[in-house]
């Protein structure tokens, strides 16, 4: 069965710090790949998507994504996190065979120490 | 823009209840797909519809039923409500053709 993982359940950073989040998932056909965020009590919000193209997805607020197909990644990355990242990150991915339904990691919870 | 709409916000029942969820896409989207999030959990996919016709079925109990209407609105309905389905549950829509899904707020429903 097509799976997502996330490699940490719970990150935590200062502000300043370089932020990378793991995520491969296991099927080898065409996927789209996606990043979502969730921040506190909110709903979800696309921070980047991977369809087609240029390995390397530029998203909102600075982050950037690179599809490594060779590893089935799909590494989610932010040079500088903010306090205001503080959220949860969710890895999504959908097949066209198996129609457009996402399937999502576990997250992984960022904290962004002050 | 225009967002998902998704009603009621927050919905409080007591066990054996039902429950009904209701979700307005974006307009023009005609694909509209239900996720359900556990408690400290990932979304799960529940349903999706396309064009009024389900398009797909995920982990959805038979206790649970949906359907899309003619203006492309949805409905989540739940009977015979049970503690763990206490969860968030995310509407999402997308364009004909499209790979992107836009989520609505969610609604929030706590079974006592």
């Amino acid at each position: 069965a097509q799976s997502v993982s996330q490699h940490n359940h719970h990150v935590i950073l200062s502000e300043a710090a370089s932020l990378e989040l793991g995520c491969n998932y296991s099927y080898g056909g065409t996927v789209n790949l996606f990043w979502y965020v969730q921040y506190p009590g909110q709903h979800l919000q696309l921070l980047l998507k991977y369809f087609s193209g240029d390995p390397l997805v530029k998203g909102i607020k600075g982050f950037e994504a690179e599809f490594i197909k060779s590893k089935f990644s799909f590494n989610l990355r932010k040079p500088s996190v903010q306090w205001s990242d503080t959220a949860e990150y969710f890895c999504a991915v959908t097949l066209m065979e198996y129609g457009n339904k996402l399937v999502f990691g576990a997250g992984t919870i960022l904290r962004v120490k002050s | 823009a225009a967002g998902v709409i998704q009603s009621p916000r927050h919905l409080i029942k007591e066990k054996r209840e039902t429950a009904t969820l209701k979700c307005y896409p974006i307009p023009r989207h005609d694909t509209v797909y239900w996720y359900q999030q556990g408690p400290g959990q990932d979304p799960q996919f529940l349903i999706s519809f396309y064009e009024k016709m389900q398009s797909d079925k995920g982990s959805i109990p038979d206790r649970f039923s949906a359907q899309q209407f003619s203006d492309y609105h949805s409905e989540l309905n739940m009977s015979s409500l049970e503690l763990g389905d206490s969860a968030l549950y995310f509407c999402a829509s997308s364009p004909r053709g499209g790979n992107e899904q836009f989520f609505g707020p969610g609604t929030r429903l706590t079974v006592l």
